[in-house]
Parts: C-alpha cells; sequence; structure tokens
C-alpha cells in the first residue's frame, strides 16, 4: 500500500522568507502526486498535482512541486512567503485504478510577520 | 455554484445518538468519498463509491452506514455514537479514471458529548 511521510508538523517562517515543505512517498511503478492545502476551519484545496510529463509543477499562488523519482520525494517550495500563506499543507499520493489517495499527517506553516 | 457542499457544517449530538450527514456533488463526477480527520489533523478514507457502487471500505465500525442514492450524493449514517466519533468528516468526489484529483467539502465537524 502507498505511503506518505511528511517529516516537519510545524514549520515557522519569517514573512517573504523561502519556505520548503517535505514529502517522501513509498515507491511504486505510478503514482500521481497532490498537494493540498486546508486553511482555518475550512476543507482541502488543491494546490497542485503531478500526473506525468514536466516534473517540476506550479501553482497560480507562486508555490511549486518537483517530483524526484530517484528519491521518491515531491517536496513544495515557495521563494517568498505571505501572512496569507499560513495553513496546513498535506501531500498526497494515489496509484493508478481504483486505488485512494493517501494523505501524509500535515505540516503546519506558520507565517510570521 | 459550489462544487461539493455538505450539511450540517457543525453536528453536536450525545453519546448513544443516530445522526446523519449529507454530501452533495455538482460537477459530474462518477465517485465519491469520505473522509475522517482526528484532531491531530490527520485524514484517512472511510468509503469510496463510484456509480453508487461501493469500491473502498477501510477498516471502519460497522455503526457508520454510508448511502448513495445516485451518483451526485453519497451520506453518512452513524449509529450509535461514542465520544471517539468527534472529527470533522470531509465528502470529496472525483472521476475514477483522468486526472484523479479530488474535490472536497467544507467539513462536517461532529461533536459527541
Amino acid at each position: 500500500a502507498q505511503s506518505v511521510t511528511q517529516l516537519d508538523s510545524q514549520v515557522p517562517v519569517f514573512e517573504e522568507a523561502p519556505v520548503e515543505l517535505r514529502c517522501n512517498y513509498s515507491s511504486s511503478v505510478s503514482v500521481y502526486l497532490f498537494w493540498y492545502v486546508q486553511y482555518p476551519n475550512q476543507g482541502l484545496q488543491l494546490l497542485l498535482k503531478y500526473l506525468s510529463g514536466s516534473t517540476l509543477v506550479e501553482s497560480i499562488n507562486g508555490f511549486e512541486a518537483e517530483f524526484n523519482k530517484s528519491q521518491t520525494s515531491f517536496h513544495l517550495r515557495k521563494p517568498s512567503v505571505h501572512i496569507s500563506d499560513t495553513a496546513e499543507y498535506f501531500c498526497a499520493v494515489r496509484g493508478s485504478g481504483n486505488t485512494p489517495l493517501v494523505f501524509g499527517k500535515g505540516t503546519r506553516l506558520s507565517v510570521i510577520a | 455554484d459550489t462544487a461539493v457542499s455538505q450539511t450540517p457544517k457543525y453536528l453536536v449530538t450525545q453519546m448513544g445518538n443516530d445522526k446523519s450527514i449529507k454530501c452533495e456533488q455538482n460537477l459530474g463526477h462518477d465517485t465519491m468519498y469520505w473522509y475522517k480527520q482526528d484532531s491531530k489533523k490527520f485524514l484517512k478514507i472511510m468509503f469510496s463509491y463510484n456509480n453508487k457502487e461501493l469500491i473502498i471500505n477501510e477498516t471502519v465500525p460497522n455503526r457508520f452506514s454510508p448511502k448513495s442514492p445516485d451518483k451526485a450524493h453519497l451520506n453518512l449514517h452513524i449509529n450509535s455514537l461514542e465520544l471517539g466519533d468527534s472529527a470533522v468528516y470531509f465528502c470529496a468526489s472525483s472521476n475514477l479514471v483522468g486526472t484523479y484529483e479530488q474535490y472536497f467539502g467544507p467539513g462536517t465537524r461532529l461533536t459527541v458529548t
């Protein structure tokens, strides 16, 4: 079965500083990788996804993630964070076919003014 | 024009009661899911229905019974509620094939006293 490890449960960072949220997944023949964001008291929103093709994927609000097959990683990065980026971030993986989305335990990003 | 909606948003009830949570999606997806998010923010799949048929049934007590009257609706009924059932329950939908991304509802915060 697929599994996802988010190594950092909490990441505090100052506003306008860069951030990296780490995600590693268990190896499989083919995987689909996702980052979801959950703002306080809200549901999950898809931030970005990797299905195939270019290993670098970007979101509309400045986040990017790189699929690294050899390291089985899909780390999320942003060069300059804003207060509004404060949220819980979940990495998720899914295999092909009738397999469920498996989530990591989440990383709480706190942006400090 | 909400994509995935859930009712109610908050549910406070006493131990031993029976309650239901409703979910509807207007995205034309063929698959719907229920997830449970515990107090530590950990998300775990509970059930998945594809075209009204149960395709994923994780280790969940028999007190939880999903029902899908049509492919746009997936309700969750919980019998004999226990303190440990307190959590946020999220409904989601997707297509079984294709981009695989799941769209989440806003969540239902269930508190059992």
